[in-house]
Order: structure tokens, then sequence, then C-alpha cells
């Protein structure tokens, strides 16, 4: 039973370009959470989602981000313009039910913008 | 917005020694939750404890909570090497719908 997968590992963008992270749940797992690490920091809550529905979204910035989980296929998240604020790990996670849950976290994509 | 918050911030112990790390949280919850990361790596659930619980106990992982002062610990005891990580509260917002939200996590050192 493959745990969440995530890819790229390692993403490398300039400036100006889009970014797209891919997260695949645990088999069976139909809630998805994504998280932003900065250096030395804990994660920071970015945005909750289930199939084709986005539950909570008040930890994405209002610009540029987008998340979506379709009915097939991996949830995204999208990053469009990238700056070099953005240059941090950001860790997907599942969960079978919402609210109670523990959380499986997949090993992160590390995004570095120049 | 931070939910929880771990102290210490660092803790360098040798092997064989217990390793404590406290959790503050701001609004009543459901339940806490304690996660490790290893560097550079996902984080790994360890042991989830309900508002209704006061302690628990998972292999050498010991839980308290404490929800009059909205405060929780973890004790590692007898820590090994294999210990170092960093380690993270996370609490809910008692709400439906609402993601965990952790703290900025305790690095733990064990040196042998």
């Amino acid at each position: 039973n493959a745990g969440v997968m995530q890819n790229p590992r390692h993403l490398v963008r300039r400036r100006g370009q889009e970014a797209r992270l891919r997260c695949s749940p645990m088999k069976g797992h139909s809630h998805v959470y994504w998280y932003r690490q900065l250096p030395e920091e804990g994660l920071k809550f970015m945005v909750y989602l289930q199939k084709e529905n986005i539950i909570d979204e008040s930890g994405m910035p209002k610009e540029r981000f987008s998340a979506e989980f379709p009915k097939e296929g991996p949830s995204i998240l999208r990053i469009q313009q990238v700056v070099r604020g953005d240059s941090a790990a950001y860790f997907c996670a599942s969960s079978r039910r919402g609210g109670e849950e523990k959380l499986f976290f997949g090993s992160g994509t590390q995004l570095s913008v120049l | 917005s931070q939910q929880g918050e771990e102290d210490p911030q660092a803790l360098s112990i040798q092997e064989g020694e217990n390793a404590t790390m406290n959790c503050s949280y701001k609004t009543s919850i459901n339940n806490l939750q304690w996660y490790r990361q290893n560097s550079g790596r996902g984080l790994v659930h360890l042991i989830l404890i309900r508002s209704n619980e006061r302690e628990k106990h998972s292999g050498r992982l010991r839980v308290t909570l404490d929800t009059s002062k909205k405060s929780s610990s973890l004790l590692i005891t007898a820590s090994r090497a294999a210990d170092t990580a960093s380690y993270f509260c996370a609490t809910d917002l008692n709400q439906a719908g609402t993601a965990l939200i952790f703290g900025k996590g305790t690095t733990l050192s064990v040196s042998s």
C-alpha cells in the first residue's frame, strides 16, 4: 500500500514561471491537505480539499496560488508567476476522513525559485 | 496563524537521557497530536490524545494533556541517537472542516 506520493521531489523555477506540485493521497483517502514549510519553521496550513471540493483555503495566499483535487487523478497545487519568496518545502498530507484523523504525509516538494 | 507553540525550540541530550518537549495552544480542541520529522522528510504521526484524556503511552513515548492550561508535553524516555529529529504538536480548532495547525517544533539532538 503506497504512501502519499508527491512529485516532483525537487522543482527549480525562474521568477515569473509557473510551478505545479502533485500529490497522490494514500489509497482510500479522500481528504488532502497542503502545507508549506520554510527553513527552521513549522508547517503553515495552506488548503484542505476533498474530492472536487475546497473545504478550507484560509491559508492560501489570495493571488497566484490555487489548488484542486479532481475526481480522478492527483491533487495539484499551482503557483503562478513564482517569486523568490515562494521557495519552500511544500508538503501534502492525506486522511481517510476529515476532522480528527491523523495525517499521513508525503516526502514533500522542495521548490527553489531562482 | 500558529495554534500550537512548542518549547524549547532546541534540545540537546545524551543517549539514555529523557527528553521532554512542551506544547501550548490557544483555543479549545478535540484532540492534540504529536508528529516527528527527520531532516528533509515528511512528518510522521506519533501519537494522538483526545481532549477527554489526560495521559497516553506508546512505547517510549508518554504524552500528557492539560486542557485547563491548554498545554501538552511529550516525553521520550531512554533516548537514542535515532530519536534525533524535529517534533511538532498539532491541534485542530474544534470546528468541523478544519485542518490541523502545527507549531514551530522542537529540534531534538541526541548524541551518543
